[in-house]
């Protein structure tokens, strides 16, 4: 599974879109970018995943660029509960692994959203 | 539908004893991993059982063991603690279809504390 690079940490202004980066400079075709964030010591929260095409739900959208080397987790109107770590993974597709459960948790963004 | 249930939330144990955890998936689950989280070292793979067969084991002694019923409720074991096995304990479940994106459920979490 490709690498990923995020900052550290950022602050975000509550009401405000809070556009989180990732870079994967790495991956390969058959990887999928998945984003979880965790608040503090509870279990990891899925957010959203996406494989070439710009995704969105009722919590995030994903953009991720066109040669798909790095990717972005856009939370549109930030508010306190937001505040967390955010992880960026990149995993290839199931079929292709035998580590279906196996996914690659990096340090992640520690998001903090002030009011 | 009921989320990925993990018990005990919280317990404490001294050195050397032994301790179980248990983990039941979402209902229709049928692979079940676990991570260990400690501020150190972040988030890390210990195991993935899909079918009551291991799939994947990450990088930990042999103290560390699981096992899958065919109900597809999990269970870890920690044999003859250390001050260092103490960790929040994570569980999740995914469908295990061998095809695309695999999104992982995570429980909240087994608070183990090693005296």
């Amino acid at each position: 599974d490709a690498k990923t690079t995020q900052p550290t940490s950022m602050d975000c202004a509550e009401g405000r879109a809070a556009n989180l980066p990732c870079n994967h400079s790495t991956i390969s075709g058959n990887e999928y970018v998945y984003w979880y964030r965790q608040i503090h010591s509870q279990g990891p929260q899925y957010i959203i995943h996406g494989l070439k095409n710009n995704e969105t739900n009722e919590m995030a959208s994903l953009i991720i660029t066109e040669d798909r080397k790095s990717s972005t987790l856009i939370l549109p109107h930030a508010t306190l509960r937001d505040t967390a770590v955010y992880y960026c993974i990149v995993r290839v597709a199931m079929g292709t692994t035998d580590s279906w459960g196996k996914f690659q948790f990096g340090a992640g963004t520690q998001v903090v959203v002030t009011p | 539908k009921a989320g990925v249930t993990q018990t005990p939330r919280y317990l404490i144990k001294t050195r050397g004893q032994q301790v179980t955890l248990s983990c039941s998936p979402i209902s229709g689950h049928r692979s079940v991993s676990w991570y260990q989280q400690t501020p150190g070292q972040g988030l890390q793979f210990l195991f993935e059982y899909f079918s009551e067969t291991q799939r994947n084991k990450g990088n930990f002694p042999g103290r560390f063991s699981g096992r899958q019923f065919s109900n597809s409720r999990s269970e870890m074991n920690v044999s003859t603690l250390e001050l260092g096995d103490s960790a929040l304990y994570l569980c999740a479940s995914s469908l295990g279809q061998p095809s695309g994106a695999n999104v992982l459920t995570f429980g909240a979490g087994s608070r183990l504390t090693v005296l």
